[in-house]
């Protein structure tokens, strides 16, 4: 059966310095991984998503996503960080159906 | 384009009532999702339409929960009767097709809060 783990509940990272949120996975066959962002109070927004190629994805707002099939992983990270990227962060994957992991909240100190 | 809509945003019910939430997908997207969020989780797929059919409800809880699209392009999910474990967020989603690898496009969701 597929799954989906974000091991952080949180987070914090300093304005300007990299960030890096944790994704790791288990799926049967080749996965279909994505990550989404969540606002307050708004839907999930698509941010990228790997099917196959390169394992270094890019993503919308200067995010990118790094697969790494020997460690079941798929951490989004950003060069520098944002106030506004402070959000919940959804790491899901994708086989028969999509599985989203339980979110991980982003909180970019200024 | 036009996002996907989603209303009520809020409501408000005693537990035994029922309600029931609209979704204008995004226009031309022939796939159709409606997703559970329970405060502190990621969203679980509830039932997934490909144009007026159903393709995936095994999560539904069907004894309470019902949804259709009739004419393959706005949905309703219904509850009825409603529980208290039923509060959370519920968000619908679109893709172009069902294929895997089509990111969806979420709504704002509906709060859905049980007294």
């Amino acid at each position: 059966a597929q799954s989906v783990a974000q091991p952080e509940d949180q987070v914090n990272v300093a304005e300007g310095n990299p960030l890096t949120v944790k994704c790791t996975y288990s799926v049967s066959g080749n996965p279909y991984l994505f990550w989404y962002v969540q606002y307050p109070n708004r839907g999930l927004q698509f941010l990228l998503k790997y099917i196959t190629g390169d394992n270094l994805v890019k993503g919308s707002y200067g995010f990118e996503a790094e697969f790494n099939k020997s460690q079941t992983s798929f951490h989004l990270k950003k060069p520098s960080a944002l106030v506004s990227d402070s959000a919940l962060y959804f790491c899901a994957v994708r086989d028969d159906k999509i599985i989203f992991g339980k979110g991980t909240r982003l909180h970019i100190l200024p | 384009e036009a996002g996907v809509a989603q209303s009520p945003r809020y409501k408000i019910i005693e537990k035994r009532q029922s309600v029931a939430f609209w979704c204008n997908p995004i226009s031309g997207h022939a796939t159709l999702y409606w997703y559970q969020q329970i405060l502190g989780q990621g969203p679980k797929l509830l039932i997934q339409f490909q144009n007026n059919g159903v393709v995936d409800d095994s999560q539904l809880p069907k004894d309470r929960f019902s949804a259709e699209r009739l004419k393959g392009v706005d949905s309703t999910l219904k509850i009825q009767p409603a529980k208290l474990e039923d509060s959370a967020v519920y968000l619908c989603a679109s893709s172009l097709s069902s294929d895997s690898n089509q990111p969806q496009h979420f709504g704002d969701g509906t709060r859905l809060s049980i007294l």
